[in-house]
């Protein structure tokens, strides 16, 4: 058990609306980063957050948003869907001591 | 402008058979190179990393600076190996931007 839970697991929006998906983890993980992982891709970074500041990002639009909280929660925010938004997002968080990245089990989006 | 090429979308091998997962690198300062594994209905878990020169599992990959690869290799695949698997570069001290290969899918065969 890595202890970095995502909410929820599926969800279906329509183009033009907006998302906010969820993920939790523990004490010790103060870096946590999200990733969007399209059907048949590997998984590409869009950000990164260190004690609620952001402090990293892909190439990533910025309607593509995100928050950290001080109890090791974090969201991401996306406005405006687009079809292209499909797809599986991963939150992972750094162990502060082993410098290891966790990952959550994902959240998957489709945009109809 | 970083990359990691995996030019094999399936591996298929018989148990025992020796596996070698191929990762090819393109970045200009000095990377950490990783292996991170998906087993069927699992979250992505850390394989391996270059820096810390472990065997795990039975795989092993060595960081080839001139020939910018870090290919997986284990001598005798089990049926367990099968999964899919993503080669990973970050930029040192930044472990959690990571830039993945597109991934290949192992699969051993009994």
């Amino acid at each position: 058990e890595t202890g970095v839970t995502q909410s929820p697991t599926h969800l279906i929006k329509t183009r033009g609306q907006q998302v906010t998906l969820r993920c939790s983890s523990q004490s010790g993980h103060n870096t946590v980063s999200w990733y969007q992982q399209a059907l048949g891709q590997g998984p590409q970074f869009i950000f990164q957050y260190y004690r609620e500041e952001e402090n990293g990002r892909g190439n990533f639009p910025p309607r593509f948003s995100g928050l950290q909280f001080p109890n090791y929660s974090s969201e991401l925010n996306v406005n405006a869907l687009e079809l292209d938004d499909s797809a599986l997002y991963l939150c992972a968080t750094l162990a502060d001591n082993t410098g290891e990245l966790f990952f959550g089990e994902g959240s998957r989006l489709t945009v109809l | 402008a970083q990359r990691v090429t995996q030019p094999e979308k399936l591996l298929s091998v018989f148990k025992g058979a020796p596996v070698e997962l191929k990762c090819n690198y393109s970045y200009s300062g000095s990377p950490e190179l990783f292996w991170y594994v998906q087993y069927s209905r699992q979250r992505l878990q850390l394989l391996l990393r270059h820096i810390s020169r472990e065997s795990i599992k039975g795989f092993t990959a060595d960081l080839n600076k001139g020939e910018t690869s870090f290919h997986l290799k284990k001598p005798f695949a089990q049926e367990e190996d099968s999964a899919m698997y993503y080669c990973a570069l970050s930029r040192i001290s930044g472990y959690s931007t990571l830039t993945f290969g597109k991934g290949t899918m192992l699969l051993v065969s009994p």
